[in-house]
């Protein structure tokens, strides 16, 4: 059964202070890791797709990177806007009924908050 | 109207109601989806319609009733619903479905308090 974790659940940063998210994950052979980013009471936005090992991506403050095993998504001097909740999705080759019908596991999401 | 709208934002509901949700997507996309987001819970898939065809039912219970008129609308259709049932429902489009590998675009999404 494909699973994803994401750590921590939540991260308080000071403006400026740099970390980064964790997202580990099983699945039966890898298509494609998507980061999307959540404000409170909107729907998730779409950030990244990952397809390979080694690969990396990056935009404005935030970079993702791909191992086989996990991802990370780091965030360089943060800023009190970044403050949301970011969502690691995996999409597997193939689900358990033989079909990937462009389905996508969800983990359970960081949320990040930057204190001015 | 841009990205993916869906109507109502807020939804209030009794057990015994009949209601409906509606996604509609304004990018050209052939495939969308429905969602169900509850607290401290990961998103959850729960129909997937590709070229307007059902090709996902992720074991949904049958009082929530999909429909996909064509491949800009979307809607879920509710009744008796029952209180676990209360969450966030996000709607999904993405350019294509099937084997590809395509970043989904979601729209705000619909509260749904059933009481």
């Amino acid at each position: 059964e494909d699973q994803v974790t994401q750590s921590p659940e939540a991260l308080r940063l000071q403006e400026g202070e740099s970390s980064s998210l964790n997202c580990s994950y099983t699945v039966s052979g890898l298509r494609g890791l998507f980061w999307y980013r959540q404000d409170p009471g909107k729907g998730p936005e779409f950030l990244f797709t990952l397809y390979s090992a080694g690969e990396e991506k990056e935009k404005e403050r935030l970079k993702a990177t791909l191992t086989k095993k996990e991802s990370f998504l780091h965030i360089t001097a943060p800023k009190p806007e970044d403050s949301a909740t970011y969502l690691c999705a995996v999409r597997p080759r193939r689900d358990a009924g033989g079909t990937s019908y462009g389905k996508l596991t969800f983990g359970q999401g960081t949320i990040l908050t930057v204190h001015p | 109207e841009t990205g993916v709208t869906q109507t109502p934002r807020h939804l209030v509901m009794g057990m015994t109601n009949k209601k409906s949700l509606k996604c509609e997507q304004h990018l050209g996309h052939n495939a969308m989806y429905w969602y169900k987001q509850s607290a401290k819970k990961p998103l959850e898939l729960m129909f997937v319609y590709n070229f307007k065809e059902q090709t996902e039912n992720n074991s949904v219970p049958s009082r929530f009733s999909p429909e996909c008129p064509n491949s800009s609308h979307l809607f879920l259709h509710l009744h008796t619903l029952q209180p676990e049932d209360s969450a966030l429902y996000l709607c999904a489009s993405s350019q294509g479905g099937g084997q590809g590998v395509w970043e989904q675009y979601f729209g705000p999404g619909t509260r749904l308090t059933v009481t």
